[in-house]
């Protein structure tokens, strides 16, 4: 079923460690996108793409890098955690055309 | 600068009473304006978006631009309505959709 799916959807780690989060979809969509989502607060736009190796950083800067080798993956990664990264990270794409996002079921982030 | 606002971060309502979720915007152009919403344990998800002009699950939302509005509306709200909605605006370069904060709506009967 085409769809975009994020792993892990939970994840626990300690200061300093390295994560990646992956982003995956089988609709064919160009665009890709990032967002941190806090509790309360507006979806923050962190990074973005529009096709294969282009990257963009969003509206809120964020430590976290991307990659976009494949069509279809999007990879997030944290060289380094901390606290203050702990968040819900939505992944997102878009069709052409249209000016709609479709999400993934988010990856919840704790850094303890 | 482009923003969403909704000021309400809470909104709590009866079974069948009227239903006003407000949005308010600022942007320099013709605007692209949506609601999303996210039910509990669901992926947030696209509502409607106000150049269909249509009715999704009751709601309607009417773009004002002399307000700079676009509140989401439905006449007698359902408990299954009770989710966090989100009205985002799409930007000018029209890389990627701005959120507002959320406003959380919970119907009780």
């Amino acid at each position: 079923e085409a769809d975009i799916y994020q792993t892990p959807r939970y994840l626990v780690i300690g200061t300093g460690k390295k994560i990646t989060l992956e982003c995956s979809q089988t609709m064919g969509h160009d665009k890709m996108y990032w967002y941190q989502q806090d509790p309360g607060m507006e979806l923050h736009l962190i990074h973005y793409s529009y096709g294969v190796n282009s990257t963009e950083k969003g509206d809120l800067s964020s430590e976290s890098t991307v990659s976009r080798i494949r069509t279809e993956h999007f990879p997030l990664t944290l060289e380094s955690a901390r606290p203050s990264h702990t968040s819900q990270y939505l992944c997102a794409s878009q069709g052409s055309g249209a000016n709609v996002l479709t999400f993934g079921a988010g990856s919840r982030l704790t850094v303890l | 600068a482009q923003r969403v606002t909704q000021p309400e971060k809470l909104l709590s309502v009866f079974k069948g009473a009227p239903v006003e979720l407000k949005c308010n915007y600022s942007y320099s152009g013709s605007p692209e304006l949506f609601w999303y919403v996210q039910y509990s344990r669901q992926r947030l998800q696209l509502l409607l978006r106000h150049i269909s002009r249509e009715s999704i699950k009751g709601f309607t939302a009417d773009l004002n631009k002399g307000e700079t509005s676009f509140h989401l509306k439905k006449p007698f709200a359902q408990e299954e309505d009770s989710a966090m909605y989100y009205c985002a605006l799409s930007n000018q370069a029209g890389t990627a959709l701005i959120f507002g904060k959320g406003t959380t709506l919970s119907v009780s009967s």
